[in-house]
């Protein structure tokens, strides 16, 4: 089972910082098949990147995803008020399917 | 609107059983590969189940032991989850999720989500 650590485990930034968050495999993810999620309080995860860097319908452009192998990084270059969210990767090309245990953004 | 919509979730009591039920609307499921989310209350999320868009593939957690059955009804748009023999470990919001233009294979399904519900609360009582 490919294990993901997402790092760090919190992160406090004010609106208009850059937020970078880690998610670190196990094992190199088979054709960069990984996803990114937001998960607001109170409600289900959205998708927001898949494919390591495709970002899904209707995200904006300050989301980004980059990295291959092991590594990969999920952006917001210049944080909301509204992005106040778990983040949460999850890889697709290994079975079981597996997720991070999530990274909360809190905006200061 | 296009959603997912769960029900079936409760309170039951350690040994008990579940139908977890979860309707497409305003897309066609049958195009799609489905799955089943859980997430443990202040916990991440764990991938459960998923099923291919005609049923050839069906793949489950190994935690769950056998214990889980995911179908799907393309003619009522529907998903279903049996949950058999539940644990105090089981309780936990359950997500029914939609993925699209993964593929499955005998090995595995690689499928993303696209579209969640908005979940459905088991609780199980020991």
């Amino acid at each position: 089972e490919i294990v993901l650590t997402q790092s760090p485990g919190t992160l406090s930034l004010s609106p208009g910082e850059r937020a970078t968050l880690s998610c670190r495999a196990s094992q190199s993810v088979s054709s960069s098949y990984l996803a990114w999620y937001q998960q607001k309080p109170g409600q289900a995860p959205r998708l927001l990147i898949y494919g390591a860097s495709s970002r899904a319908t209707g995200i904006p452009d300050r989301f980004s995803g980059s990295g291959s192998g092991t590594d990969f990084t999920l952006t917001i270059s210049r944080l909301e008020p509204e992005d106040l969210a778990v983040y949460h990767c999850q890889q697709y090309g290994t079975s079981p399917l597996t997720f991070g245990g999530g990274t909360k953004v809190e905006i200061k | 609107e296009v959603q997912l919509v769960e029900s079936g979730g409760g309170l039951v009591k350690a040994g008990g059983s579940l139908r977890l039920s979860c309707a497409a609307s305003t897309f066609t499921l049958s195009t799609y590969n489905m799955n089943w989310v859980r997430q443990a209350p202040g916990k991440g999320l764990e991938w459960v189940s998923s099923i291919s868009r005609s049923s050839s593939f069906i793949f489950y957690a190994d935690t769950l032991k056998g214990r889980f059955t995911i179908s799907r009804d393309n003619a009522k748009n529907s998903l279903y989850l049996q949950m058999d023999s539940l644990t105090a470990e089981d309780t936990a919001v359950y997500y029914c999720t939609r993925s699209p233009a993964g593929y499955c294979t005998s090995n595995s399904c690689q499928n993303w989500f696209d579209l969640w519900g908005q979940g459905t609360l088991v609780t199980v009582s020991s």
